[in-house]
């Protein structure tokens, strides 16, 4: 089945840097890549996703890039702010089985002062 | 519209017993999956629900078992509880599941703890 591996597992930085999360995946059929936002004790929240049949996708300071040949896509955040702090997971799955998301482990994002 | 809704929010069990957890999706949406997020192994899926019949099923025991009513609510159940089972479960909705790029949308969450 399908694999998802991201990295790192905690990142931290300064208000205003820019923070890249990166994921990479097994089966090649996958064709939707989905990142979630988790805050303590809340729900995952979808912030921006991506298909196969884009490259790269903006809103606002996020953005998501997809290197289909290398099978991995990266989450890129700019001018972070104390708000971005949270879990962000990325996912992965294909058509026939779209509500089967795989997940990778999670990074922890903490924006300092 | 509403979001996906879970009940209960909190839980606790003993070790052996049963657990009913109940979820309401998003208006429309047709399609239910579950999942169990603990620290050591993540959000892991546990089996999707569509019309009523379940349509993919991740790797968990037979003592997880779920099923959807003719107004897509859906309830998980767990049997002869383990101290592992402890968890956060979540519900997700969407209005396929089939194609991909649906937005999958998640609910607050169910937390189980097991005594």
């Amino acid at each position: 089945g399908e694999n998802v591996e991201q990295h790192p597992s905690t990142l931290s930085v300064q208000e205003g840097d820019s923070a890249v999360i990166k994921c990479t995946y097994s089966d090649s059929a996958s064709n939707y890549f989905p990142w979630y936002k988790q805050e303590l004790g809340k729900r995952p929240q979808l912030i921006i996703d991506i298909r196969s049949n884009v490259g790269e996708k903006k809103d606002q300071r996020i953005a998501v890039t997809l290197n289909k040949t290398a099978k991995h896509f990266s989450l890129h955040i700019t001018e972070t702010q104390p708000e971005d702090s949270a879990v962000y997971f990325c996912a992965a799955s294909m058509s026939g089985t779209a509500s089967k998301l795989t997940f990778g482990t999670g990074t922890r994002l903490q924006v300092t002062l | 519209k509403a979001g996906v809704t879970q009940t209960p929010r909190y839980l606790i069990k003993t070790r052996g017993q049963q657990v009913t957890l109940s979820c309401s999706p998003i208006s429309g949406h047709r399609s239910v999956s579950w999942y169990q997020q603990t620290p050591g192994q993540g959000l892991q899926f546990l089996f999707e629900y569509f019309s009523e019949t379940q349509r993919n099923k991740g790797n968990f025991p037979g003592r997880f078992s779920g099923r959807q009513f003719s107004n897509s609510r859906s309830e998980m159940n767990v049997s002869t509880l383990e101290l592992g089972d402890s968890a956060l479960y979540l519900c997700a909705s969407s209005s396929d599941g089939y194609l991909s790029g649906n937005t999958i949308y998640f609910g607050e969450g169910s937390w189980l703890t097991v005594v």
